[in-house]
């Protein structure tokens, strides 16, 4: 079955480091989103990716984030300058294009670790 | 504002018997929803999905209840096995992008 996959699996990173999150969605998957959940919460929207354009984002996600599809198969997440509460597991999902009721999908997620 | 919330935070059953968790929305545009368990150190995993013009939906072993009345969303879970043992959300499905709004989910374990 196919399935969304996501790397690293933790990354442990300096405050005001940049990081970046990576993602390889569903092959014929079109909408690609990015949540985060911090630890014991629930999981949090942050951005959505349609046609090479963020179609809907978060008070979360401010200027300090970013989403770039950078070739066919990617889909990444970028922290420009990270802050201590950006600690939170990171998952990508994604959905096909086909009917507006699709369940997305998602990975395993990458926990980050923000020193 | 508006939001999916769950009734329970845990819920203990015995092995072989049936589990019901609860869900309350919020949001009576909404129209689309999904139950999603989660596993300790993985990501949601799709279970089951119900359209609002439904109300009553079965898959293998679960059942999704939908109640627009009283906005409330049910998962039944046939004869409980230890591997059932996990977090379950509801989500709701909402916004231009069909973007997903998760309620707080709730811990089951399955007792031996």
């Amino acid at each position: 079955e196919p399935e969304v996959t996501q790397t690293p699996s933790h990354q442990v990173t300096q405050m005001g480091q940049e990081v970046i999150l990576r993602c390889v969605p569903i092959s014929n998957h079109l909408y690609f989103y990015w949540y985060r959940q911090i630890l014991g919460q629930k999981v949090e929207f942050l951005v959505s990716f349609y046609n090479n354009e963020i179609s809907e984002k978060s008070e979360i996600f401010d200027d300090q984030f970013s989403v770039e599809r950078p070739d066919g198969s990617n889909f990444t997440l970028k922290i420009r300058s990270t802050k201590l509460e950006d600690s939170a597991m990171y998952f990508c999902a994604s959905r096909e294009e086909t009917g507006s009721n699709q369940p997305q999908h998602f990975g395993d997620g990458t926990r980050l670790s923000i020193l | 504002g508006e939001s999916v919330g769950l009734h329970l935070p845990t819920l203990s059953v015995q092995e072989g018997d049936n589990s019901i968790i609860n869900c309350a929305y919020s949001n009576s545009a909404s129209d689309y929803f999904i139950w999603y368990k989660q596993e300790s150190g993985k990501g949601p995993q799709f279970i089951i999905d119900i359209r609002s013009n439904m109300d009553k939906r079965q898959g293998q072993r679960v059942t999704v209840l939908l109640n627009k009345t009283v906005k409330h969303l049910s998962l039944q879970i046939a004869a409980t096995q230890p591997g059932d043992s996990a977090v379950y959300f509801c989500a709701e499905n909402a916004g231009s992008a069909r973007q997903l709004t998760f309620g707080s989910g709730t811990q089951l374990t399955v007792l031996p």
